[in-house]
């Protein structure tokens, strides 16, 4: 089955403390994107990939760092995650850009 | 600079009642793509439809249906005769050609059918 899965679903933890959000998607596809999603802010892009080893900062990266080093996969890591970064995060893929993105089912993010 | 607004935070509506959402995108490239996604109340997110910005054309989808007018930048998606199943956030989308996979997204609308 065709999908863009996310490791883990809902995490809560505490300032400081690093983690990564791991998301991986089995279509082959060339490009992938983090958001994350606030009450009435919609969602944002966080960073982006259109490659391997290729990726760039979408409107609100601060805080967050990625890595495209298979195809495959595009962990997002928060190496000292804050109370602001408390959202629900979603990993998207495509196989073009500007195309329709396949989304995950989103990890729920609470940062003590 | 790229943006897109959807103004309407939230509506309700009863069932089989037609209702429109609205999505106004800024933007000064010529080309350039439009969605729509659903996120209904289990979470996920479900594409709808794109649309270049070369396609004035009116979309249908069985009860939805998307009306693309570049003269007032809007793109806005209509649903006939709604049901209980179409309650979900809509969120309106745009992309811009060589911009390399950067998504700019409305704050979304929340859709209430009621029966």
């Amino acid at each position: 089955e065709a999908q863009v899965t996310q490791n883990p679903r809902y995490l809560i933890t505490v300032t400081g403390k690093k983690l990564t959000v791991t998301c991986s998607q089995n279509m082959n596809h060339e490009y992938m994107s983090w958001y994350r999603q606030d009450p009435g802010l919609g969602l944002r892009q966080i960073y982006y990939s259109m490659n391997v080893e290729v990726t760039d900062k979408g409107d609100v990266p601060e805080g967050y760092k990625v890595s495209r080093k298979e195809k495959r996969n595009f962990p997002l890591i928060l190496e000292s995650p804050s109370p602001n970064q408390t959202s629900l995060y979603f990993c998207a893929s495509s196989l073009l850009d500007d195309d329709e993105q396949f989304f995950g089912p989103g990890t729920r993010l609470t940062v003590l | 600079a790229q943006k897109v607004t959807q103004a309407q935070t939230e509506i309700s509506v009863v069932e089989k009642e037609d209702v429109t959402l609205d999505c106004v995108y800024e933007t000064r490239d010529t080309t350039y793509y439009l969605f729509w996604y659903k996120q209904p109340p289990s979470g996920e997110l479900v594409f709808l439809i794109r649309r270049n910005s070369f396609d004035e054309q009116n979309e249908i989808s069985g009860r939805y249906s998307w009306n693309f007018q570049k003269s007032t930048s809007s793109f806005n998606f209509t649903i006939t005769a709604s049901q209980v199943v179409d309650s979900a956030v809509y969120f309106c989308a745009l992309s811009v050609l060589y911009n390399f996979n950067k998504f700019y997204f409305g704050s979304g609308t929340k859709l209430n059918v009621k029966p």
